[in-house]
């Protein structure tokens, strides 16, 4: 079966950096993607890794180690609209590339 | 104007009844996906078309249809609705296998 890992929830201060983690155990790893989730409203794409490595876009970047099935996504200088679901989700070779997404991790910003 | 879209944004039925939610897109995308949310589990795939002649079941398509009746339009019917499928309906679109979905903004559907 495919597992994705995510802690359930997280604060952190505003201006802060945080980081949330992924664990992941598929078959036919095919890239990874992170999305930001408001509450009530529509995943909304944030990052996508296929290689190794960081990407960095703005405030934001993302990490992946194949070998570790492993990925973190890094927020900096936090706002409090950054409060939201992120959700980690993994590509799969087989099945016509698709998705499988974590449970989400609930970010809360507090001033 | 939104490029996803879903009609209804809110249902309330009742146990036994046929539900029909709706999707449309103006990306020009091939490929739809109908996922459903609940809370602690994340997104579940239900059915997902690659183009209107291709359609395949996903991960919890018990219980569920769909029509692909256009590029633009991919419908998901439940033909007998049952309280635990209750939950958070999305529809999304994407180019080719490779690149990122985009979500529509979702149908809270509740059944009694």
């Amino acid at each position: 079966g495919q597992n994705i890992d995510q802690p359930t929830e997280m604060t952190a201060t505003e201006g802060a950096i945080v980081q949330i983690n992924c664990t992941y155990q598929t078959s036919g790893f095919n890239g990874l993607f992170w999305y930001q989730q408001h509450a009530g409203e529509a995943p909304t794409f944030l990052s996508y890794n296929v290689l190794d490595g960081l990407e960095e876009k703005g405030r934001f970047s993302s990490f992946l180690s194949r070998s570790k099935g492993y990925s973190y996504l890094l927020l900096k200088e936090l706002q409090m609209k950054d409060s939201a679901s992120y959700l980690c989700a993994v590509r799969l070779m087989e099945y016509g590339n698709k998705l499988v997404f974590g449970a989400g991790t609930i970010l809360r910003v507090k001033s | 104007d939104a490029d996803v879209t879903q009609t209804p944004r809110n249902r309330i039925t009742k146990t036994g009844k046929r539900i029909m939610l709706e999707c449309s897109q103006t990306k020009g995308h091939d490929r739809m996906y109908w996922y459903r949310q609940d809370p602690g589990l994340g997104l579940r795939l239900i059915y997902y078309s690659f183009d209107v002649k291709d359609i395949n079941k996903g991960e919890i398509s018990d219980g569920y249809s769909v029509s692909r009746q256009a590029q633009a339009k991919f419908s998901l019917s439940l033909e007998s609705a049952i309280p635990n499928q209750t939950a958070l309906y999305f529809c999304a679109t994407s180019r080719e296998a490779y690149n990122e979905q985009f979500f529509g903004p979702g149908t809270r559907l509740t059944v009694l």
